[in-house]
C-alpha cells in the first residue's frame, strides 16, 4: 500500500456519460497530480493541485475538470465521455519541495463502451 | 523545457542475467533528481531508485543500480540477477530541484521481459 488511495479501481460506463474519480493523497502530502495512461502509452500529465489550489495544467481536455477539497482529497471529473477516454488514470502525491519523487496510487481503469 | 528519452521500447533478458536500460535527458538545470519507476502488469507505479544530480556516487538499491553520467546527461538502470518479477515497464523520470510545481517529466518507457 503506497498510501495514496484511488477509488474506484475499475469503472465501465457508456459514451456521453460523466464519471468522478477520487484520490486521497498520502498523509501529509499537499500536492496531488493526475495522470492519464492510455493503452501502451506513457504517462500524460493532466493537472496538479496544491493545498486546494490549481498549480499546473497539462494536456487536460475541457471536458475534464478537477478539484482538491479542504481535507486534501481530490476528484477528477470526466464528462461527455468518448471511447478514446478509456485509460488508466493515476493520482500521485508529494510534499511540495520534497525530493523523493511522487507516490502513485494504484490507478482507476476507466472503460468507455 | 526538459525532455527524457528512452530509446529502447522493448528489451528482454534471461533470468539471472544482467540487463541495462538506457535513459538520456536534456536540461539546462544544474540541480535535479532522476528516478526509475517500475510498472508491472498490475499497473502500479513503483519507485525503483533515485539519484541526486549533485552526487557523483551512483545510487544502488539491492539488485538495481544506476550509471549516472551528468556531463553526458545519461542515466541508465542496471538490473543484476534478473528475476521473473522484474518483468515490467520501466519509466525514467526527471524532477527539477526545487520542485515547486509540475516539474516531473517521464520518458516513454521500456518494456522489459525476463525470460525463464
Amino acid at each position: 500500500d503506497s498510501g495514496v488511495t484511488q477509488t474506484p479501481k475499475h469503472l465501465i460506463t457508456a459514451t456521453g456519460q460523466r464519471v468522478t474519480l477520487r484520490c486521497s493523497p498520502r498523509s501529509g502530502d499537499l500536492s496531488v497530480y493526475w495522470y492519464q495512461q492510455s493503452l501502451d502509452q506513457g504517462l500524460q500529465f493532466l493537472i496538479q493541485y496544491y493545498n486546494g489550489e490549481e498549480r499546473a495544467k497539462g494536456n487536460i481536455l475541457e471536458r475534464f475538470s478537477a478539484q482538491q477539497f479542504p481535507d486534501l482529497h481530490s476528484e477528477l471529473n470526466l464528462s461527455s465521455l468518448e471511447l478514446g477516454d478509456s485509460a488508466l488514470y493515476f493520482c500521485a502525491s508529494n510534499k511540495m519541495g520534497q525530493n523523493y519523487g511522487y507516490t502513485f496510487g494504484s490507478g482507476t481503469r476507466l472503460t468507455v463502451v | 523545457a526538459q525532455t527524457v528519452t528512452q530509446s529502447q521500447p522493448e528489451m528482454s533478458v534471461q533470468e539471472a542475467e544482467t540487463v541495462t536500460l538506457s535513459c538520456t535527458y536534456d536540461t539546462s538545470e544544474n540541480n535535479y533528481y532522476l528516478f526509475w519507476y517500475k510498472q508491472p502488469p498490475s499497473r502500479q507505479m513503483i519507485l525503483v531508485i533515485r539519484q541526486e544530480a549533485y552526487k557523483q556516487q551512483n545510487a544502488t538499491e539491492n539488485r538495481f543500480s544506476v550509471n549516472f553520467q551528468k556531463a553526458a546527461k545519461s542515466f541508465s538502470l542496471k538490473i543484476s540477477d534478473s528475476q521473473l518479477g522484474d518483468t515490467a515497464m520501466y519509466f525514467c523520470a526527471f524532477m527539477k530541484q526545487p520542485n515547486t510545481g509540475n516539474q516531473f517529466y517521464f520518458g516513454t518507457g521500456t518494456s522489459l521481459t525476463v525470460i525463464p
